[in-house]
Order: C-alpha cells, then structure tokens, then sequence
C-alpha cells in the first residue's frame, strides 16, 4: 500500500514552453501533497504544499506564477512548470501523506527528471 | 525555523567497515527520518524515530534518537556495497504537520 506515482518519469522541453507533471496517490486518498526540487548533489528543497480543494502554500522563494500547482481531488495533484528556461532544469519530486494513522508519514513519487533546452 | 545538517557529507569506507552518519537538526522536532536515495531515483524511507531514546534496526542500519541533544545518528554495522546510497534525514518542525525539512544528504561510498 501507500504508493505514489508521478508522470512523465522523464521530460525534455524546449524554452519557453509550458510542462506539466502529475502525482497521483493510487491506493489511498491524499490529504496533502508536497511538491520539492532537487538539483544534482543536492538535497531536496520543499516548493510549495497542496491541500485537496484549496490553494497551494508555496515556500519563500518559489515564484506561484512559474510553478502552478492544481490539487483538484483527493488522488491527483499537478506541477505545472510554465515558461520553462534551463535553470528550471531539475528533478521534481512529489509526496503524499494521508493524514492517517501512520504519523503523517509521507510517500513519495518516483520523481521527474526535467530537462529544458 | 528547522535547520537539518549532516555529516559528514561524503563518506568512503571499506566493505566490513562500521561507521556513523550524524544529524543535527536545530530546534524541536516531532520526529526524525531517514532516507535512502539511489542515483537516479527517488527516496526510499528506511526509518522513522518518534521519541527520545528510539532505536530501530533493520539489516545493517541502526538509527537512533536523542532529542536532548537534537542528535540522531546512522550507523552501518560491517558496510557492503549495497549499501552505497546518499543517506537523508530530515526533521518535522513542532506544529507544522508533515512539513519535511532534510538534512544536507551524505553520500556514501563503499569500495571493495
């Protein structure tokens, strides 16, 4: 249980174009999604937090007009990466928590590895 | 605010060797975890600590918790190269739910 899945796996788009990228909770209902970046090296930075129905909490720093983020229902939230440059170039990395009983305990996605030429 | 840091940031070691991977993290956390991530991929939960003085076990890991000293640590008992991985803990601020704040990530390395 508890498995969490992100589409595309992998991306390259050209500059200026927009690209979207799904995560989807598919064997429970997902109270709050969380969307981070990680640059190679790295570690992950936390972007912005969804709830079902409500507007997304973006972290200091994440421009909300670049990065929209859609949580229209309790199993799919979508990052859209709009205008995209190189510099958005990065692997995004979603998660899911239910909000059950197992301490908040988030899930993450396999990730999307986006490339802007 | 949670600051998370790790060290030591790259790590080296010999197969049969132990080690230790620490994480301090700056202000009251609810509770600490550690992760796993493969190049390439995503993270692999490996533990979560809940209280003062948690230890849990699996395989060759052994995580604990100190939360007087705001110190967890990793430890890998007799190292083989599976477990080559950068290793991420990170900490939930008091009061703000799931809100994950990861550490720097160490990147462990284990030669033959």
């Amino acid at each position: 249980g508890a498995v969490v899945s992100q589409h595309p796996s992998w991306v390259i788009c050209k500059s200026g174009t927009s690209v979207k990228i799904e995560c989807r909770s598919l064997d429970f209902q997902a109270t709050t999604m969380f969307w981070y970046r990680q640059f190679p090296k790295q570690s992950l930075m936390l972007m912005a937090t969804s709830n079902e129905g409500s507007k997304a909490t973006y972290e200091q720093g994440v421009e909300k007009d670049k990065f929209l983020i859609n949580h229209a229902s309790l199993t799919l939230s979508t990052l859209t990466v709009t205008s995209a440059h190189p510099e958005d170039s990065s692997f995004y990395i979603c998660s899911a928590t239910s909000g059950g009983p197992r301490y908040n305990e988030q899930f993450f996605g396999p990730g999307t590895r986006l490339t802007v030429l | 605010e949670l600051k998370v840091e790790q060290n030591p940031l790259f790590l080296s070691m010999q197969e049969g060797k132990n080690y230790t991977i620490y994480c301090n993290y700056s202000t009251t956390s609810d509770r600490l975890y550690w992760y796993r991530q493969d190049p390439g991929k995503s993270l692999e939960s490996l533990f979560v600590l809940l209280s003062n003085g948690a230890v849990k076990q699996e395989g060759r890991l052994m995580a604990s918790l100190d939360t007087k000293a705001r110190l967890s640590t990793l430890h890998i008992t007799a190292a083989v190269h599976d477990l080559s991985a950068t290793y991420f803990c990170a900490g939930v601020l008091t009061g703000t739910a799931s809100k994950l704040t990861f550490g720097t990530g160490t990147r462990l390395q284990v030669t033959l």
